[in-house]
């Protein structure tokens, strides 16, 4: 079974320019997630879907920053203009339905490595 | 919001040692305590994981302890070997009406042949 797939894994633009990062989930997995991980840190929490809604959106820096999951399956997500501080590495994560309160393990993809000049 | 604080940031042990991570949280509502392991360059990747119904959880090598009472859990490693060698991450997860996981800031475990 493939794991979570993103593209591009590296991205190198200069600053005020849009980006945006591609997200494959595994399948059958309703729930995703897009993180930011600045070096040495942790992930932050930037957007979570269930299936095609967005229930947790409160850490997306909505100025220029936007995500769509149509149809609830691969997602993107864009920034419209870049900064330098959003160099960071943009990860993506998926896990099946949370019910219950009750949460499954997060898979987590690559990583996009996005560079901002 | 909840605050999840890793102890320490750089962990270096001999090769067979044990080792000790600590993780402590302020919301009482989380119920969920994931550790992940990332090595350089690669994804994060899960080694266990503790419920707030559960005060110890062990795995081979691996065991994690979670305190309620004082918000704060573990992340026990056995008989260190090279391999172990990655950055690992703690996280909680609320169940306060919001399912944001909150991650630690990450240990860098070394361990020295």
């Amino acid at each position: 079974e493939a794991g979570v797939v993103q593209s591009p894994r590296y991205k190198i633009i200069e600053k005020k320019q849009p980006v945006a990062f591609w997200c494959n989930p595994i399948s059958g997995h309703n729930t995703l997630y897009w993180y930011r991980q600045n070096l040495g840190q942790g992930p932050e929490l930037l957007i979570r879907y269930e299936n095609e809604e967005a229930v947790d959106d409160s850490q997306l820096p909505k100025d220029r920053f936007s995500a769509e999951r149509l149809k609830g399956v691969d997602s993107t997500l864009k920034i419209q203009p870049a900064e330098l501080g959003d160099s960071a590495v943009y990860l993506c994560a998926s896990s099946p339905r949370i019910l219950g309160g009750s949460y499954n393990e997060q898979f987590f993809g690559p990583g996009t490595r996005l560079t901002v000049l | 919001g909840e605050n999840v604080e890793q102890h320490p940031s750089t962990l270096s042990v001999q090769e067979g040692d044990s080792a000790v991570i600590k993780c402590t949280y302020s919301d009482s509502a989380s119920n969920y305590f994931p550790w992940y392991k990332q090595e350089l360059g690669k994804r994060p990747q899960l080694i266990i994981d503790i419920r707030s119904n559960v005060g110890e959880k062990k795995d081979q090598r691996i065991a994690v302890t979670l305190n309620k009472t004082a918000k704060h859990f573990s992340l026990h490693i056995t008989e260190t070997q090279p391999e172990d060698s990655a950055v690992y991450f703690c996280a909680a997860y609320s169940s306060g009406g919001s399912y944001i996981p909150t991650f630690g800031r990450g240990t860098s475990l070394i361990v020295h042949p």
